[in-house]
């Protein structure tokens, strides 16, 4: 069974760029949630998506957004790059009823 | 406001020694909790996990204790490994480990010295 798989992997953007990243999940699960890992702040969470609905949100600005295609396919871009939004950006996939998240090997993100 | 904290950025220990590491929480409401495991490179993997009605879960050399009372857990490592060198990162959920937001610690980076 495939992973999580996230492309792209490394990623470099100047100041005011917008990028976008992908995630597929897991073969058969529905919900895929987003995290940011900074040195200083450990795992954040972005959003979940279950069935191509936003079901969560953490406290990112409007700048943050993310979407879900019926195949579970997720996507999620940053508009208006910050330095700040330099970050490894992880997704994590779940099944029905499970209460363990999988996470990707992440996107590596660097604002220039 | 850090809900989930792990006060200890990094810890050493010797190889067959037990590695000890530690998680403080302020939200009485979180009901489940877990610890994960990163590598450099690569995302975080799932180690193990407890529920709020349990006080202690043990899955081969790894067990997670939980003090509800001092809202403490502890996941002990026994007898530690080369291999289990890496970051390790406590989460709790207020929704029985639901996938709709874990808060995650900051994690601790253990070093098992040969």
């Amino acid at each position: 069974k495939a992973g999580v798989t996230q492309t792209p992997r490394y990623l470099i953007k100047t100041r005011g760029q917008q990028v976008t990243l992908s995630c597929s999940p897991i073969s058969g699960h529905r919900s895929v949630s987003w995290y940011q890992q900074t040195p200083g702040q450990g795992l954040q969470f972005l959003f979940e998506y279950f069935s191509e609905t936003q079901r969560n949100k953490g406290n990112f600005p409007g700048r943050f957004s993310g979407r879900q295609f019926s195949n579970s396919r997720s996507e999620m871009n940053v508009s208006t790059l910050e330095l700040g939004d330099s970050a490894l950006y992880l997704c994590a996939s779940t099944g029905s009823g499970a209460n363990v998240l999988t996470f990707g090997a992440g996107s590596r993100l660097t604002v220039l | 406001d850090q809900q989930v904290k792990q006060n200890s950025p990094s810890l050493s220990v010797q190889e067959g020694r037990i590695s000890i590491l530690n998680c403080d929480y302020t939200n009485s409401m979180f009901d489940y909790f877990l610890w994960y495991k990163k590598y450099p490179a690569e995302g975080p993997t799932f180690l193990i996990s407890i529920s709020s009605i349990k006080d202690k879960n043990e899955d081969g050399r790894f067990t997670v204790f939980l003090n509800k009372s001092a809202k403490h857990l502890s996941l002990h490592i026994v007898p530690s490994q080369p291999g289990d060198s890496a970051v390790y990162f406590c989460a709790a959920s207020d929704s029985g480990g639901g996938a709709d937001g874990l808060t995650f610690g900051k994690g601790t980076h253990l070093i098992i010295q040969p």
